[in-house]
């Protein structure tokens, strides 16, 4: 089994709407991460957090908004889609030392 | 701040054929290094890291890197590439924390290597 899983896989969804990206790891880490990959652009860092009760904000958290549910979960929220929020969302955790991150298999998110 | 930047943004290549991806970073603090493999429609696997030691580190399916700190590089080598390698490879360095302060984890904007028959 992945120690890292994202849902859903696959998501097209419309302007406006509300949308809940969800990861879960099994690797009993402290912190956790979210990312948005763009064409050209790499990865950029969303929000991350270094356990349950410490959420911090990354290069491009406006528009989004995350929930840290427990220290194995960590949701990731537009509370309003547009269409420039369509790219490949990627989880990702590590333990406290933060050297090593582990990512999931990504969340292709589509608004239209 | 650091910085990374992959040279290419595409590397075409035969297969059996040598291959080398660039990957340059500039901070003013010490890092550590990666390489990501993303095949087609897949997510990010870690291909090989440089944390210490070494300064040439072996990875997955026969990659290589080599940190080299005066020219800031950390290029990317196979001697013989296969089509299962076409994939697009991101460089990545992150620093230490220090404090409260994160250690961020910044990508290349990635090279997409394609492998013809």
């Amino acid at each position: 089994d992945a120690d890292v899983t994202q849902t859903p896989r696959n998501r097209i969804t419309k302007t406006g709407k509300r949308i809940m990206l969800e990861c879960s790891q099994t690797k009993g880490h402290d912190r956790m991460y979210w990312y948005r990959q763009d064409p050209g652009l790499g990865l950029q860092l969303i929000y991350y957090s270094f356990d349950v009760k410490d959420i911090n904000k990354g290069e491009i958290s406006d528009g989004y908004s995350v929930s840290r549910q427990a220290q194995a979960k960590f949701s990731l929220s537009l509370e309003s889609a547009i269409p420039n929020q369509t790219a490949l969302y990627f989880c990702a955790t590590s333990d406290r030392t933060g050297r090593l991150q582990y990512f999931g298999p990504g969340t292709r998110l589509t608004v239209l | 701040a650091q910085s990374v930047t992959q040279l290419d943004s595409q590397v075409p290549v035969f297969e059996e054929a040598p291959v080398e991806l660039r990957c340059n970073y500039s901070s003013s603090v010490s890092v550590y290094l990666f390489w990501y493999v993303q095949y087609p429609n897949q997510g990010l696997q870690l291909l090989l890291k440089y944390l210490s030691g070494s300064t040439l580190v072996k990875g997955i399916n026969g990659f290589e890197a080599e940190f080299n700190k005066s020219q800031t590089s950390f290029h990317l080598r196979k001697p013989s590439v296969h089509i299962s390698d076409t994939a697009e490879y991101f460089c990545a360095v992150k620093t230490e924390a220090g404090g409260t302060s994160y250690g961020k984890l910044t990508f290349g904007q990635g090279t997409i290597l394609t492998v013809h028959p």
